[in-house]
């Protein structure tokens, strides 16, 4: 079956790490997403790609960093630089840009900082 | 800016009764909604997409309509079920400001238990 997985399901990290959340799909999608979920704010994009080696800042880029080497592959790195990196992170994945295209959503990461 | 806005924030209702749950935005110039559900813990399951031309979408006991015009969208449930409850979100693709195209901007959700 088509999908997009995202591992780990849950992630530690001290302070002052690096950590890389992964997401795959193999939906055959051109655009990938990585949204951030906290209690009672809703979801925030983090970083989108339209195609593959080209990445746009969403509304909370700071502190992360993504690449997109493959049209199947979203890493995340989620760097020291992010003051509260404790969330939830989604990762999604649309064919394109018109209006019969939605989401479609992986299980998520759980990122604690420890 | 695009916001969106899910009324209410929680409901509770006993098995079998119909409901509605109400989403709002600010920009109409959208090109699509999309009603999610959430269990606790887990992603987001996609349960309706209604584009920017369509009025309504259905499925199942679920039916979803748009009104573009006045920036608002319902999620009609039938006959109610306890594996219904769960988090429902709204959410928008488009809107005037830049870079708007892909992103989709969600309410914060409908909190919904229905009980046996």
């Amino acid at each position: 079956d088509g999908g997009i997985t995202q591992s780990p399901k849950y992630l530690f990290r001290k302070e002052g790490q690096n950590v890389t959340l992964s997401c795959e799909q193999n939906l055959n999608h051109d655009a990938m997403y990585w949204y951030r979920q906290d209690p009672g704010q809703g979801l925030r994009l983090i970083y989108y790609s339209q195609i593959v080696n080209d990445f746009q800042k969403g509304d909370i880029a700071e502190g992360y960093s993504v690449s997109r080497e493959k049209k199947e592959s979203f890493p995340l790195t989620v760097t020291s630089a992010q003051k509260n990196p404790t969330a939830f992170y989604l990762c999604a994945s649309s064919m394109g840009q018109g209006a019969a295209y939605g989401y479609t959503f992986g299980s998520g990461t759980r990122l604690t900082v420890v | 800016k695009q916001e969106v806005t899910q009324i209410p924030a929680a409901l509770s209702v006993p098995e079998g009764e119909n409901l509605v749950l109400n989403c709002s935005f600010t920009d109409s110039a959208i090109y699509n909604l999309q009603w999610f559900r959430q269990d606790p813990g887990k992603g987001l399951t996609s349960l309706l997409l209604i584009q920017s031309s369509q009025r309504e979408q259905t499925s199942g006991r679920l039916n979803a309509s748009l009104d573009k015009s006045s920036g608002r969208s319902t999620l009609y449930i039938a006959a109610s079920q306890p594996g219904d409850s769960a988090t429902y979100l709204c959410a928008v693709r488009g809107g005037r400001s830049g870079g708007s195209n892909y992103k989709l901007t969600f309410g914060k959700g409908t909190l919904l238990t229905v009980n046996p």
